[in-house]
């Protein structure tokens, strides 16, 4: 059993620009939760992905948007980039997690680190 | 709007000393609290929910609605205890959205 995912380890952008950032879930998780890092605060959720639909959204305005494919695999896209958006990007997978009552430890990845100048 | 309070970056205890790092608080009904652990070069996991009540490597957290708290306890620190510590929040009934604090950092020393 393989553990999640992230691709690329980190990159370098430039204001305008557009990124895609890539995950691959545990194995057998069907759900998939992208959170952004900023330097010295604890992760802030994106949005959730359960079978291949965005089932949750943070406080991210739509240039932040993503993909879930048939496979569980996960992409976060974000267009237009700012400053601001300079990050450690994590993904979370986690099993079974459509059902709304109950809640299934997420398996974090290490992380992409984005920086933007 | 949910939110959470660590107030400390940072705490430092003596190996053997007992270890409280706080955490407040904010929402309006009935959440489900975790700690999330990052040891260093390693990625973030759960260390403990108030759900489960349990003990994990030595640590408990009770929550207490009255207080609007969930502090994370440990009798005695150990120096593999050395970590960053995230308190984080989930509506209870709702979807996967946790809300995490801006973490605290434990510094054992030997």
């Amino acid at each position: 059993e393989t553990g999640v995912t992230q691709s690329p380890t980190h990159l370098i952008k430039t204001r305008g620009q557009q990124v895609t950032l890539r995950c691959s879930s545990q194995s057998g998780h069907n759900t998939v939760s992208w959170y952004q890092q900023a330097l010295g605060q604890g992760p802030q959720f994106i949005f959730q992905y359960y079978r291949e639909e965005e089932n949750g959204r943070g406080n991210f305005p739509p240039r932040f948007s993503g993909l879930q494919f048939p496979n569980y695999s996960s992409e976060l896209n974000v267009n237009a980039l700012e400053l601001d958006d300079s990050a450690l990007y994590l993904c979370a997978s986690s099993p079974h997690s459509g059902a709304q009552f109950s809640y299934n430890e997420q398996f974090f990845g290490p992380g992409t680190r984005l920086t933007v100048l | 709007a949910q939110r959470v309070t660590q107030p400390e970056k940072l705490l430092s205890v003596f190996k053997g000393a007992p270890v409280e790092l706080k955490c407040n608080y904010s929402y309006s009904g009935s959440p489900e609290l975790f700690w999330y652990v990052q040891y260093s070069r390693h990625r973030l996991q759960l260390l403990l929910r108030h759900i489960s009540r349990e003990s994990i490597k030595g640590f408990t957290a009770d929550l207490n609605k009255g207080e609007t708290s969930f502090h994370l306890k440990k009798p005695f620190a150990q120096e593999e205890d050395s970590a960053m510590y995230y308190c984080a929040l989930r509506r209870s009934g709702g979807y996967q959205k946790v809300t995490f604090g801006t973490g605290t950092k434990l510094q054992v020393i030997p």
